[in-house]
């Protein structure tokens, strides 16, 4: 597609529920990130994808996070047992180089809410 | 540790009014980039901008890397400038990733 998609751009869970958060990155983009923005902050690092290798995890907050693109391609981001401190906006970006990896283009976000 | 710190925190502005915006890294960054963020949230990237001085219409951006800052210049401000503008650097140092600074909330008046 033109830009990097996102899905769903709204979601309310219940404290406990498992969750699934979708990207589509811009086409033929090698790099791909996951960040995580709290309201009034500014977006913060998560998990970084060169095709489809999870090169760093190290900004995923504990092991009920989980992220894969096993095809080089779409991603997934997977919150399980969410927590009311999960609720966030969780932004996904592509960039067409890896290694130094250059300009970021990011999705619109999808908007989690944990009840 | 690694930090992007960005000043001012917030700014008000009447419409037809300059500004600068400064960040400041606390290490040697190999990518430096400047975001708006618009009041539905979409984070649209302005400048890829490592080293050196851009221009894009009424925007344009100075990195010094030697001295670890960069400025974003808006001119005849408009209030669909309006939102959170964010520098974000990707350090020296093999992190893989853009470190954020905390914003600068524009509001801009008619």
């Amino acid at each position: 597609g033109a830009g990097v998609s996102q899905s769903p751009r709204y979601k309310v869970a219940k404290r406990g529920q498992d969750v699934a958060l979708r990207c589509d990155p811009i086409s033929g983009h090698v790099s791909l990130f996951w960040y995580q923005q709290a309201l009034g902050q500014g977006p913060e690092f998560l998990t970084y994808f060169q095709n489809e290798a999870q090169l760093d995890k190290s900004g995923l907050p504990s092991d009920r996070f989980f992220a894969e693109r096993p095809e080089g391609s779409v991603s997934t981001l997977k919150i399980q047992r969410t927590q009311q401190e999960d609720s966030a906006v969780y932004l996904c970006a592509s960039s067409i180089r890896g290694g130094q990896f250059g300009e970021l283009f990011f999705g619109e976000g999808s908007r989690l809410t944990v009840l | 540790g690694i930090q992007v710190e960005q000043s001012p925190p917030d700014l008000i502005l009447q419409e037809g009014a300059n500004s600068t915006l400064r960040c400041n890294f606390s290490d040697s960054v190999n990518n430096l980039q400047w975001f708006h963020q618009n009041p539905w949230g979409q984070l649209i990237n302005l400048f890829y901008i490592p080293s050196g001085t851009k221009q894009n219409g009424r925007l344009s951006a100075t990195t010094v890397a030697t001295e670890r800052y960069s400025l974003l210049y808006i001119s005849s401000s408009q209030t669909t400038d309006s939102g959170v503008y964010f520098c974000a650097g990707e350090f020296s140092g093999g992190y893989n990733k853009l470190i954020f600074g905390a914003g600068t909330r524009l509001a801009v008046h008619p």
